[in-house]
């Protein structure tokens, strides 16, 4: 089946730190991709949508430059926490899906960010 | 706007047992997907299974099923001969489309299912 590379799987670091976290499709082309939030014992809350070669659209409340969000590929997007604070610490998770009909979205396995 | 409504925040079930988590979905959409994913404590989200609103037989896979009924819109899963493993969250989620795969979904709350052996 279709495989979602996500790294790092953990990220512990000190508050005013910017960290990246990329999410790949390994064996398709992932046109759309789909960058989660994740707090515990919570259902995932949408942060934003990114498509290949143009700029992602962001869901209301959630800050774009504290958030970047880059889709160079279609393999490959990237979500930059920067300056990060405490409040960011969460579980990141991402999907990408192809444009293929019927077929879904399909996960990483996550980012544990925990800022001190 | 999209909703999707499951009632059941945490479930226990003896292991062998089949069992059912409820799922309610509310959409102007004419035609969309309907997708059940499980995560487990781990954390990362397995899809199990998809509806689309004009299939016509309820999806199967495995000892998953889902007891879709349009008219209530509810699109339940079914979990025959549960085992220890299926021990895990399981969101229901929607998506506007049911064609493309580039629309983003709506989940639901989630249920929180334990297996007893």
């Amino acid at each position: 089946g279709a495989v979602v590379s996500q790294h790092p799987s953990r990220v512990i670091c000190k508050s005013g730190t910017s960290v990246k976290i990329e999410c790949r499709s390994l064996d398709f082309q992932a046109t759309t991709m789909f960058w989660y939030r994740q707090f515990p014992k919570q259902s995932l809350m949408l942060m934003a949508t990114s498509n290949e070669g143009s700029k992602a659209t962001y869901e209301q409340g959630v800050e774009k430059d504290k958030f970047l969000i880059n889709h160079a590929s279609l393999t490959l997007s990237t979500l930059t926490v920067t300056s990060a604070h405490p409040e960011d610490s969460s579980f990141y998770i991402c999907s990408a899906s192809s444009d293929r009909a019927n077929q879904p979205q399909h996960f990483g396995d996550g980012t544990r960010l925990s800022i001190l | 706007a999209q909703k999707i409504t499951q009632t059941q925040p945490g479930m226990f079930v003896q292991e062998k047992e089949a069992v059912t988590l409820d799922c309610t979905y509310d959409t102007s959409d004419p035609s969309y997907g309907l997708f059940w994913y499980k995560q487990p404590s781990s954390g990362e989200m397995i899809f199990l299974i998809y509806q689309g609103s004009y299939d016509q037989q309820n999806a199967t896979e495995g000892r998953y099923s889902l007891n879709f009924q349009k008219a209530r819109k509810s699109a339940n899963l079914v979990i025959s001969a549960s085992q220890l493993g299926d021990s895990a969250m399981y969101f229901c989620a929607m998506r506007g489309t049911a064609n493309f795969g580039n629309e983003k979904l709506t989940f639901g709350t989630g249920t929180r299912l334990t297996i007893i052996p």
